[in-house]
């Protein structure tokens, strides 16, 4: 298994654009977590999704924030419109529900830079 | 959940023994410790957890104390590849956990 997949690696974009950031999680896993970090807040849980259905988006920061599931082994993370202060490294990881924490794996990031 | 409470930074001589403490003085009962490590640019990673018995795995030792307050994370004969930020987590295990993520501590590995 190739693990936990995120695209792009990295995204610089301009102010007002807006941005999509992919993850393809591990075959079998059945829930979904986004997570952002920046130097100032840490590792923050943005989003959790359970079999497709959002549970729990208390950490989205605003309406510019949105994600989906279109499938249940991919999400997408959208920021419409992007602003500087959205720069961050965004991680998402998956598990199967039920399962300890060795079943909790990261991708490997997507940073991105708004400018 | 329970928080928790480590040093921001700790240094390690390549080969000698890497011992990361952790404070969870509030506790409960059904909650378990859970340590991630976090390697630069990459994501967090699963270390070890445990619940009141001392665990061992081929990455590291948890040594949990009898009152559960606090905790040790072993790395035994620490590389310069375990030069990461180390998370100590408590929380109660089961389909709804959730890591949720503290500032960790920076473990450096020095020659």
């Amino acid at each position: 298994d190739a693990g936990v997949i995120q695209s792009p690696r990295h995204e610089v974009t301009e102010m007002g654009q807006e941005v999509t950031l992919r993850c393809k999680l591990i075959s079998g896993h059945n829930s979904l977590f986004w997570y952002r970090q920046t130097m100032m807040r840490g590792l923050e849980l943005l989003i959790y999704f359970n079999n497709n259905v959002p549970i729990d988006d208390s950490g989205m920061p605003e309406d510019r924030f949105s994600a989906k599931m279109p499938n249940a082994s991919f999400s997408t993370l959208k920021i419409q419109p992007s602003e500087p202060r959205d720069s961050a490294v965004y991680f998402c990881a998956s598990s199967f529900s039920g399962a300890r924490d060795y079943g909790y794996t990261f991708g490997s990031g997507t940073r991105l830079t708004v400018v | 959940d329970a928080k928790t409470t480590q040093p921001p930074s700790m240094d390690c001589a390549e080969g000698r023994a890497a011992n990361l403490p952790c404070n969870h003085s509030t506790i409960s009962g059904n909650e378990y410790v859970y340590w991630y490590r976090q390697i630069h640019s990459q994501g967090p990673q699963y270390i070890i957890h445990g619940l009141k018995n001392n665990e061992t795995n081929e990455m590291a030792s948890l040594i949990i104390t009898e009152d559960r307050k606090s905790s040790t994370l072993i790395l035994p004969h620490a590389t310069l590849r375990d030069t990461a930020v180390y998370y100590c987590i408590v929380r109660a295990s089961g389909g709804s956990y959730i890591p949720t993520f503290g500032r960790g501590t920076s473990l450096i590995v020095h020659p």
